[in-house]
């Protein structure tokens, strides 16, 4: 058991340049979500869905893109990089709605935009 | 929409000493609080909660107090030691149900 994978742990980007960062949970989760974390800001929200099929935006949405085709996969994308996108970004999981169910995180994915 | 202020941004204690983080948070339709510990290279993880029913909740050696009227929490944590050395973060449900973090507490903990 896994728990939430996220791939790449590291990438360098040129300014420009696109990649999708990829996310699995093995739990079975229905809720998946995706933050970025940075220096004295905490962990903001991106991108979330609820479900296979479904996303909606977050708290800091702009220059991201986000699928859920299967289930245990929620990928997050870049199409155009730039160096304010800077950051560690973190998939977490959750198996319900409810909202004391704790969310499950992966180590995260440390990106640099030159 | 949900606003949560953390202090301090850093917090050197010695190994046996206790240590506070203190949360204050904006939405006071805000029902559930929990807390996250970072170490270094991985993920948040959950290490204690509280519901807006509840003043207070033990386990172990930590230990967390919520005051809805003035909408503050607090995370505490008795006889530290080096191995609690991580950030840690707090976090309230926003409105929408999506957690709102704080901005972090570095914790360090010296033998």
């Amino acid at each position: 058991n896994a728990g939430v994978t996220q791939t790449p742990k590291f990438r360098v980007l040129k300014t420009g340049q696109s990649m999708t960062l990829l996310c699995a949970q093995d739990m079975n989760h229905e809720y998946m979500y995706w933050y970025r974390q940075d220096p004295g800001m905490g962990l903001r929200l991106i991108h979330y869905s609820v479900g296979e099929g479904t996303t909606a935006k977050g708290e800091v949405p702009d220059g991201y893109n986000v699928s859920r085709l299967k289930k245990q996969n929620f990928l997050l994308g870049l199409e155009s990089a730039a160096p304010s996108q800077t950051s560690v970004y973190f998939c977490a999981s959750r198996s319900t709605s409810n909202y004391n169910s704790p969310l499950h995180f992966g180590n995260g994915t440390r990106l640099t935009v030159t | 929409g949900e606003n949560v202020e953390q202090h301090p941004s850093t917090l050197s204690v010695q190994e046996g000493d206790s240590a506070v983080i203190k949360c204050t948070y904006s939405d006071s339709a805000s029902n559930y609080f929990p807390w996250y510990k970072q170490e270094l290279g991985k993920g948040p993880q959950l290490i204690i909660d509280i519901r807006s029913n509840v003043g207070e909740k033990k386990d172990q050696r930590i230990a967390v107090t919520l005051n809805k009227t003035a909408k503050h929490f607090s995370l505490h944590i008795t006889e530290t030691q080096p191995e609690d050395s991580a950030v840690y973060f707090c976090a309230a449900t926003s409105s929408f149900q999506k957690l709102v973090f704080g901005t972090g507490t570095r914790l360090l903990v010296s033998p």
